[in-house]
C-alpha cells in the first residue's frame, strides 16, 4: 500500500497562475485533510472532507478550492496564486477523527513568485 | 473552534535526559490527543495517542499525560536519543463532527551529545 500520496513534491507559481495539487490514499478513509505549514506557524487545517462528496471550510480556507468526487482523491485548487499561499502543504488521511491516526502526505512545497 | 497552546518552542537536552513538552486546549468537547513527530523535509508520523477516558499512556521510551479539569497535556521522553531530534506536534480534536486535528505550533526538540 502506497497510504498517502500528493502530487507535484514542488512547483513554482507565478502570482495569479492557477494549480490543482493531488491526494491520494489507497486505504479507504473517510476523512481527508489539507494543511500548510509555514515556519512557526504549526500545521494550520485550510479543508477538509468528511466522505465522497463532502467538503468543508478549516481555519485558514480563503484562497483555496476542494473537491472531493471520488472516495480516495481530494483535490485542493489555487484559482489565483499569491505569494502569501507559498508554504509546505500537507494532506492527511483518517478512518475517522478520534478513532485512529491521521496519515500525512508527503508534503507539497509551493512557491508562489 | 478549538485552540491549541504548545510549549516550549524549542527545548535542547543533554543525550540521555528526559523532555518534557506541554500543551494546553480550549475546548472542553475535546477528546482525542494526538502527538506527531517530524523530521527535517519529511512528513509528520503519529508518535502517541491518548483519549479522554485515559490519564496516561506509555509506549517505551514515550509517554503522555492528560489533565482532562485542567485542559491540558504532556509529552514525555526518557533517555534522549540523537534520532529523537525533531520537531513534535501536540494536537487536539473533538471528532464526531470531525472538523480535523487542530495543532500545536511545535517544539523543536534538540539532543546534545
Amino acid at each position: 500500500n502506497a497510504g498517502v500520496t500528493q502530487t507535484p513534491k514542488f512547483r513554482v507559481l507565478k502570482t495569479g497562475q492557477s494549480m490543482t495539487l493531488l491526494c491520494a490514499q489507497d486505504m479507504n478513509h473517510e476523512y481527508m485533510y489539507w494543511y500548510r505549514q509555514d515556519p512557526g506557524m504549526g500545521l494550520r487545517l485550510i479543508h477538509y472532507s468528511v466522505g465522497e462528496g463532502t467538503t468543508a471550510k478549516g481555519e485558514v480556507p480563503d484562497g483555496y478550492n476542494v473537491s472531493r468526487l471520488k472516495k480516495q482523491n481530494f483535490l485542493l485548487g489555487l484559482e489565483s496564486a499569491a505569494p502569501s499561499q507559498t508554504s509546505v502543504y500537507f494532506c492527511a488521511s483518517s478512518y475517522r477523527v478520534g478513532r485512529g491516526e491521521a496519515f500525512f502526505g508527503q508534503g507539497t512545497r509551493l512557491t508562489v513568485v | 473552534g478549538e485552540n491549541v497552546e504548545q510549549h516550549p518552542s524549542t527545548l535542547s537536552v543533554q543525550e540521555g535526559d528526559s523532555a518534557v513538552i506541554k500543551c494546553t486546549y480550549s475546548d472542553s468537547a475535546s477528546n482525542y490527543f494526538p502527538w506527531y513527530k517530524q523530521e527535517l523535509g519529511k512528513r509528520p508520523q503519529l508518535i502517541i495517542d491518548i483519549r479522554s477516558n485515559v490519564g496516561e499512556k506509555k509506549d517505551q521510551r514515550i509517554a503522555v499525560t492528560l489533565n482532562k479539569t485542567a485542559k491540558h497535556f504532556s509529552l514525555h521522553i526518557t533517555e534522549t536519543q540523537p534520532e529523537d531530534s525533531a520537531v513534535y506536534f501536540c494536537a487536539a480534536s473533538s471528532g464526531g463532527g470531525a472538523d480535523g486535528l487542530t495543532f500545536g505550533k511545535g517544539t523543536h526538540l534538540i539532543i546534545q551529545p
